[in-house]
């Protein structure tokens, strides 16, 4: 157990309706990441927090994609409409970042595995 | 971005040492290099990073080529548990290529087999 969470572990959801992840991160790391992990695959960036900024977005976040951080705490990732191509493992990353450290280790919560029929 | 290659898969007797090599021949003057790994059903964990020296944890030892155009990570022991993808991931610490550079950029790493 890294210390961070994640929930629902896994959801099966239809074509066309919309699903909420959430993160949790370790309490202190003020940065927050989403990955998204397709099968044989690493996992790529989808988004960064430092607190409640977003300050980066990843080209495959889609319109349909919109991940909130209130108060700099928890995190929620939202898929609209939902579509067989987002089948995938959505994973959240927390770090503590202090300016810009080399040690930037991520610590990675088990991941939402999301199955679109 | 600078990329790294890495075998596709490698096997490991256990309780014997395991070079995993990593070419990053474009690497810059910036980059650190990170070692992440990911067990079955889990999400990816932390292992070691270095820029110059060789480094050594309680996990792993990373050993960097002089020119750092490639690294390799050793684990002393493999264990049953080492089973899993390790993946060589450069991050540019300066952050000179934008402000989206804490983010880490995987590959599809190396999956290790470890044989008992």
């Amino acid at each position: 157990d890294t210390g961070v969470s994640q929930d629902p572990r896994h959801k099966i959801t239809k074509r066309g309706q919309n699903v909420t992840f959430r993160c949790d991160p370790i309490s202190e790391h003020n940065r927050l990441y989403w990955y998204r992990q397709t099968l044989g695959q690493g996992p790529e960036f989808l988004t960064y927090f430092q607190n409640e900024a977003q300050l980066e977005k990843s080209r495959l976040l889609s319109d349909r994609f919109s991940a909130e951080r209130p108060k700099g705490s928890f995190s929620t990732l939202e898929i609209q409409r939902t579509e067989q191509g987002d089948s995938a493992m959505y994973l959240c990353a927390s770090s503590l970042g202090l300016g810009h450290s080399s040690y930037n280790e991520q610590f990675f919560g088990p991941g939402t595995r999301l199955t679109v029929l | 971005d600078a990329k790294t290659t890495q075998p596709n898969s490698m096997e490991s007797n256990e309780e014997e040492p395991v070079h995993l090599p990593c070419n990053h021949s474009t690497i810059s003057g910036t980059d650190y290099i990170h070692w992440y790994r990911q067990l079955p059903s889990q999400g990816p964990e932390y292992v070691i990073h270095g820029l110059t020296s060789n480094v050594n944890n309680r996990m792993a030892s990373l050993a960097i080529a002089e020119d750092r155009k490639s690294s390799t990570l050793i684990l002393h022991r493999a264990t049953l548990r080492d089973a899993a993808v390790y993946y060589c991931i450069l991050r540019d610490v300066l952050g000179l290529r934008g402000a989206g550079s804490y983010q880490l950029t995987f590959g599809k790493g190396t999956k290790l087999s470890v044989i008992p």
